[in-house]
């Protein structure tokens, strides 16, 4: 069964980059099924995409967040990564990490979610 | 961007009650819409995808409907375990975009 399990700092300082990793276990980060992204959901507020990448390298992004993200794959380790830089408190939320169908970007699988706090 | 609205924001029921929730995208993104459930401190879990197609092992209570810019979410007989925060999202184009979700509370 599928397992998406996201790690990272729970604080980060304002200016910082927040770094996030999510390894996922039975399941190839390889396949050329899926596309791996990153949600995020301020505290009491709705959901927001931020990006997914394929491991072949095809990326889309947010364009409110473009500048400051990056999303890349490690199939060494079967893990796949959000960088997100320059952070302010507007970023504090919780971070979830997904797995979207390639044929039709459909999100079918979830993460547990991370809360990271932007604070100094 | 596709702006998707939700309503109602707040939804009070009663547990075997008949709830519709209605979803509109700013433009038309044929039946490429998904509805999920949150709980509090919890994941969404994809109920719906391509507007009506229930995803396996979701109750048979819930179903999905419309095309283009209309589409709802029907739950036939609400049950204790269906009080949770519902969101649709479009998967049309890029960027993609969730609604603001509506919570169903108990009555």
């Amino acid at each position: 069964q599928l397992q998406l399990q996201e790690s990272g700092p729970g604080l980060v300082k304002p200016s910082e980059t927040l770094s996030l990793t999510c390894t996922v276990s039975g399941g190839s980060i390889s396949s050329t099924t899926y596309y791996w992204g990153w949600i995020r959901q301020p505290p009491g507020k709705g959901l927001e995409w931020i990006g997914n990448t394929h491991y072949s390298g095809n990326t889309y992004y947010s364009p409110s967040l473009k500048s400051r993200v990056t999303i890349s794959v490690d199939t060494s380790k079967n893990q796949f990564s959000l960088k997100l830089s320059s952070v302010t408190a507007a970023d504090t939320a919780v971070y979830y990490c997904v797995r979207l169908a390639a044929s039709d970007h459909l999100i079918d699988y979830w993460g547990h979610g991370t809360l990271v706090t932007v604070s100094s | 961007d596709i702006q998707m609205t939700q309503s109602p924001s707040t939804l009070s029921a009663s547990v075997g009650d008949r709830v519709t929730i209605t979803c509109r995208a700013s433009q038309s993104i044929s039946i490429w819409l998904a509805w999920y459930q949150q709980k509090p401190g919890k994941a969404p879990k994809l109920l719906i995808y391509k507007a009506s197609s229930l995803e396996s092992g979701v109750p048979s209570r819930f179903s999905g409907s419309g095309s283009g810019t209309e589409f709802t979410l029907t739950i036939s007989s609400l049950q204790p375990d269906d009080f949770a925060t519902y969101y649709c999202q479009q998967y049309n184009s890029y960027p993609l975009t969730f609604g603001g979700g509506t919570k169903v509370e108990i009555k």
